[in-house]
Order: C-alpha cells, then structure tokens, then sequence
C-alpha cells in the first residue's frame, strides 16, 4: 500500500503528557500538512512542510505544539503538556505541486 | 484571511431526490476540491476543479466551479443511501504565495430510504 500512513491509530494519555504521532507521507509528494479535526467540524490547517522546510504555521497553533520533518520523508507531530481541548483527530496529508491532498487514515488522541 | 463557508450544515432528503450542496469562499483562488468522509473515516477525494467554468461528474454527483462569484456547487441527482456521508469542500491559496488548503465547515447529508 501506497497510501499515507499514520501512528498510532488511537492514542489515550492523560492531561500533562507529551505525545509524537508519526506521519509517512506518499513516498514521491514533497508536500506534506498535518490537520486537525474535531466532531461535526472540518479540517482545520496546523502546518506544512515542502521538503524537510516548515513553510507555514497556524497563528492558532500552540507553543506546544511541534512538528518536524527530517530529511523531507516521514513527519511527527508532538503535543507537550496535553490538555483535554487538544482531544481530537490529526489528520496527516500529503501532496505533489499543485495538486490534491491524499489523506491518512488519523491518529485519534483522547486526553483524560 | 480565507474562509470557506457550506450550506446547508444538515441535509436529510429522501432517495431519489435531487438537491444541490453550495460552497463559498472569500478570497480569490481558482482550485477547488470536494471531498466526502465517512464515519470514523478519513478524507476521500471526489473532484478536483482548477479553473473557472470546470465542471465533473462521478456516478449522481456532480461539481461546478465558478470563480468570479466565488463558489462551487456540488449537485446530487436521485440521492441514493450509499450517499450519506459529510462532503467538505477546499480552497487552495495558491493564489497568496502559500500552499494550505482551508476547508469547509462540512454538509453531513443523509439520505432516506
């Protein structure tokens, strides 16, 4: 399978925590974005990459949040100090120039 | 900064039927994209639209892209259960130096047997 893919599928922490999700991009896109998604909204935008460089970062995104993409493959996306709003799904995508986005399946986090 | 509004938020309509979901954004950008999620899902793509005037079609869906108004119509002819699922529409903002996608609030539509 070639598709994007995501880890963990689901991930329980308590309030307080760090948590990393991993993001595989499709191996030939150069872009890759990472998203959130809480119930009954739409994908909201937190950061994307072109190559291994962040271009753009959300004005609403958190100090503690972080993401990295080394060496322009695979992406992780850490949260410190977990709140219960950051309870939601992240969703990871990746593009080539200019064309759509192909998504993964999410890492669903749930902070108790 | 852009936004990109759906109407209507709930659509609950009958098999067989027609209705049509809108799109509006608020800035300018000629690429927009429809995608459909299902329960529990991730995000599927259905239609991509690069210019003004594009039109495409997939089975009983249909979009259309107009971008001197600013919208896109997604257009369901005799809704049939398979349907049911959240469409969200995007805007790229190419068109600003960058290249974040901005979605919509999403239309959940059911259909009705």
């Amino acid at each position: 399978d070639t598709g994007v893919s995501q880890n963990p599928r689901h991930k329980i922490t308590k309030r307080g925590q760090n948590v990393t999700f991993r993001c595989d991009p499709i191996s030939e896109h150069n872009r890759l974005y990472w998203y959130r998604q809480t119930l009954g909204q739409g994908p909201e935008f937190l950061t994307y990459f072109q190559n291994e460089a962040q271009l753009e970062k959300s004005r609403l995104l958190s100090d503690r949040f972080s993401a990295e993409r080394p060496k322009g493959s695979f992406s992780t996306l850490e949260i410190q100090r977990t709140e219960q709003g950051d309870s939601a799904m992240y969703l990871c995508a990746s593009s080539s120039f200019n064309e759509k986005l192909f998504f993964g399946s999410g890492t669903q986090l749930s902070v108790l | 900064e852009l936004k990109v509004e759906q109407n209507p938020l709930f659509l609950s309509m009958q098999e067989e039927k027609n209705y049509t979901i809108y799109c509006n954004y608020s800035t300018t950008s000629d690429r927009l994209y429809w995608y459909r999620q299902d329960p529990g899902k991730s995000l599927e793509s259905l239609f991509v639209l690069l210019s003004n005037g594009a039109v495409k079609q997939e089975g009983r869906l249909m979009a259309s892209l107009d971008t001197k108004a600013r919208l896109s119509t997604l257009h369901i002819t005799a809704a049939v259960h398979d349907l049911s699922a959240t469409y969200f529409c995007a805007v790229d903002t190419a068109t600003s130096g960058t290249y974040k996608y901005i979605f919509g609030t999403g239309t959940r539509l059911k259909v009705l047997a």
